[in-house]
């Protein structure tokens, strides 16, 4: 297996622009998670779905973000309008279950200028 | 709200050597607790997960405990070597939260 895929690999962007994330899950997995990391805060789960679902979105910033699982083997994560302080870099990860072992992909880093 | 800490920050040490990475958290009822290795610019690699009924895992040079009761779990790696070296992190699940830690960043010296 490919293992989770996402693209773009990098995005810069101005202020103000409509920015879309994209994660293809592992095949089987029933589970996808969204995470930012930055320096000052870390690691931090922004939204997950289970079975397409979204379950918990506590972590979603601002109502400028927003994410969609629209079948099992895709999903997105977009800001609308972005800003600088969303500059940080995007994991999706996915398991089989919401509990289970978490495969991250490799990152979007996104900059906002 | 759980909150999950991480000592050190930073670790360095010669190769060959023997260490222990250090985890707590406030909130004893979790359901599993994972350690994750992410190398610089890249995502995070899973490398063991304990179940809250269990003591410890251990795959090849790791082995993790897990005391529930007083909130706190080690990541012990043997024989260390140069690519031990990344920033280690662990997670900790309640109910359908997760929530990591800032992680240790390891260097291990040839």
């Amino acid at each position: 297996d490919a293992g989770v895929i996402q693209s773009p690999r990098h995005e810069v962007t101005e202020m103000g622009q409509e920015v879309t994330l994209r994660c293809k899950p592992i095949s089987g997995h029933n589970s996808l998670f969204w995470y930012r990391q930055t320096m000052m805060r870390g690691l931090e789960l922004l939204i997950y779905f289970n079975n397409n679902v979204p379950i918990d979105d506590s972590g979603m910033p601002e109502d400028r973000f927003s994410a969609k699982m629209p079948n099992a083997s895709f999903s997105t994560l977009k800001i609308q309008p972005s800003e600088p302080r969303d500059s940080a870099v995007y994991f999706c990860a996915s398991s089989t279950e919401v509990r289970e072992t978490q495969y991250f992909g490799p990152g979007t880093r996104l900059l906002v200028l | 709200k759980q909150e999950v800490t991480q000592i050190p920050a930073a670790l360095s040490v010669p190769e060959g050597e023997n260490l222990v990475l250090n985890c707590s958290f406030t909130d004893s009822a979790i359901y599993n607790l994972q350690w994750f290795r992410q190398d610089p610019g890249k995502g995070l690699t899973s490398l063991l997960l304990i179940q809250s009924s269990q003591r410890e895992q251990t795959s090849g040079r790791l082995n993790a405990s897990l005391d529930k009761s007083s909130g706190r779990s080690t990541l012990y790696i043997a024989a260390s070597q140069p690519g031990d070296s990344a920033t280690y992190l662990c997670a900790v699940i309640n109910n359908n939260d997760m929530r990591f830690g800032a992680g240790t960043r390891l260097t291990v010296k040839p």
